[in-house]
């Protein structure tokens, strides 16, 4: 069945680095999710990419999803605090289910 | 709207023991869902309801039973809880579209058993 995996499993960076998170599907996705989870939360949707290519932005987040829209990433620059917690790629198999990566868990030192 | 609710938020169960987990959205959505979020697993979906009336298994529904009871309520049951059942559960729903569209997650319920 299809797989998502997503690397890195953890990722610790000091404030005001960036950081990246990769997604990898065993197949080729109609399209993709991600979500953001704090500590303690519950997933959050953050954006859905659907054209081969696309590059999208949400202030200091970019998302991509890459030609053959088998892989996608998650930039963020200039990391914040705000920005604590875990990232999860997502994409669905079929109509209905919804198939998580492992996630990214992002921890900041001030 | 409150969006996603979920009840109870924390539960202790003793091994063989049954519970009923409730999850309520009032955005009226079509489809809901069950995940279960184990460390280091990411999501994973236990059951699904495609709509009121219908619900269908997803990747680990082994040990667990599902109710659409109306649009709005979607139950999963535990009628003999098992150790390996200590997880978080999340319910969420889906805003329309075939093969898109957001999920929106309840706050879970954190599950021992012991």
């Amino acid at each position: 069945g299809q797989q998502v995996m997503q690397i890195p499993q953890y990722q610790h960076v000091q404030e005001g680095e960036d950081f990246t998170t990769y997604c990898n599907s065993s197949t080729t996705l109609s399209n993709i999710q991600w979500y953001k989870q704090r500590p303690g939360g519950h997933p959050v949707f953050l954006i859905q990419l659907v054209k081969s290519g696309e590059v999208k932005k949400q202030k200091r987040l970019t998302f991509q999803f890459g030609e053959a829209k088998k892989n996608s990433s998650l930039h963020i620059t200039a990391t914040q605090t705000t920005d604590v917690g875990t990232y999860f790629c997502a994409g669905y198999r079929g109509a209905q289910k919804l198939v998580f990566g492992q996630g990214t868990r992002l921890t900041i030192n001030p | 709207n409150a969006g996603v609710t979920q009840t109870p938020k924390f539960q202790v169960l003793k091994t063989g023991q049954s519970m009923t987990l409730q999850c309520a959205q009032d955005m009226n959505h079509n489809s809901m869902y069950w995940y279960r979020q184990d460390p280091g697993m990411g999501l994973r979906l236990i059951y699904y309801s495609a709509s009121e009336g219908t619900t269908d298994k997803g990747e680990v529904p082994n040990g667990y039973n599902v109710s659409r009871l109306n649009k709005r309520e979607f139950s999963l049951r535990l009628e003999s809880a098992a150790p390996s059942q200590t997880s978080v559960y999340f319910c969420a729903s889906r805003s329309p579209g075939q093969g898109a569209g957001e999920q929106y997650f309840g706050p879970g319920t954190r599950l021992t058993v012991t």
